[in-house]
């Protein structure tokens, strides 16, 4: 089946600095990916679509600039946290929708925590 | 903003007993409705998909009901096994261009099957 992986699984990093993650759809196109963040015992947030070769539209509260999504190819779209604080620690996820069929799936997730 | 509560934090059930979980919503009129399984530490697993003039989807062991004029969402895990011990999200969506696996989710009901 359609597989979405993430990288890194798992991060940590001290304050100040900038964490990059991945999300590649690894057989399927996807146009558009989107990109989430879950605290423990809470629900997935969304914090932005991602669309190939154009900019992230970000949920009401995301901060653009603290969050930076590129979307460079129809394969990849990655998710920058800068300048990165203990209260950026959480579980972010990303999905990806497949460019032909409309169906979306999901990574397994990548655990940031800052120090 | 739109709400989406499971209102079952927590649900322990016996080995073979039917699991029923619950999503209400507000502020809100999805398209489609989601039920997603989620792993500690991994990312969700997609199981049904109802639309908002569908009343009944089946999969194997699992039913869903989607009212919308109670804007109500039930899931059955029927014959229920340890293995289904799992937290399930529900996610509400809209279809439509660039919307279409942009999701909303509830913050999951954690189900504990016991022998």
């Amino acid at each position: 089946g359609a597989v979405v992986s993430q990288h890194p699984s798992r991060v940590i990093c001290k304050s100040g600095t900038s964490v990059k993650i991945e999300c590649r759809s690894l057989d399927f196109q996807a146009t558009t990916m989107f990109w989430y963040r879950q605290f423990p015992k809470k629900s997935l947030m969304l914090m932005a679509t991602s669309n190939e070769g154009s900019k992230a539209t970000y949920e009401q509260g995301v901060e653009k600039d603290k969050f930076l999504i590129n979307h460079a190819s129809l394969t990849l779209s990655t998710l920058t946290v800068t300048s990165a604080h203990p209260e950026d620690s959480s579980f972010y996820i990303c999905s990806a929708r497949d460019s032909i069929t409309g169906e979306l799936f999901f990574g397994e997730g990548s655990r940031l925590t800052v120090l | 903003s739109q709400k989406i509560e499971q209102n079952s934090e927590a649900l322990n059930i016996q080995e073979g007993k039917t699991a029923t979980l619950t999503c209400n919503y507000t502020n809100y009129s999805p398209a489609y409705l989601q039920w997603y399984r989620q792993d500690p530490g991994r990312g969700p697993v997609f199981l049904l998909l109802i639309r908002e003039n569908e009343k009944e989807k089946r999969k194997e062991r699992l039913k869903v009901t989607f009212d919308t004029t109670l804007k109500q969402s039930l899931f059955h895990i029927t014959a229920s096994q340890p293995a289904d011990s799992a937290t399930y999200l529900c996610a509400l969506g809209q279809f439509g261009g660039s919307t279409l696996g942009r999701l909303y989710f509830g913050r999951g009901t954690q189900l504990t099957v016991w022998p």
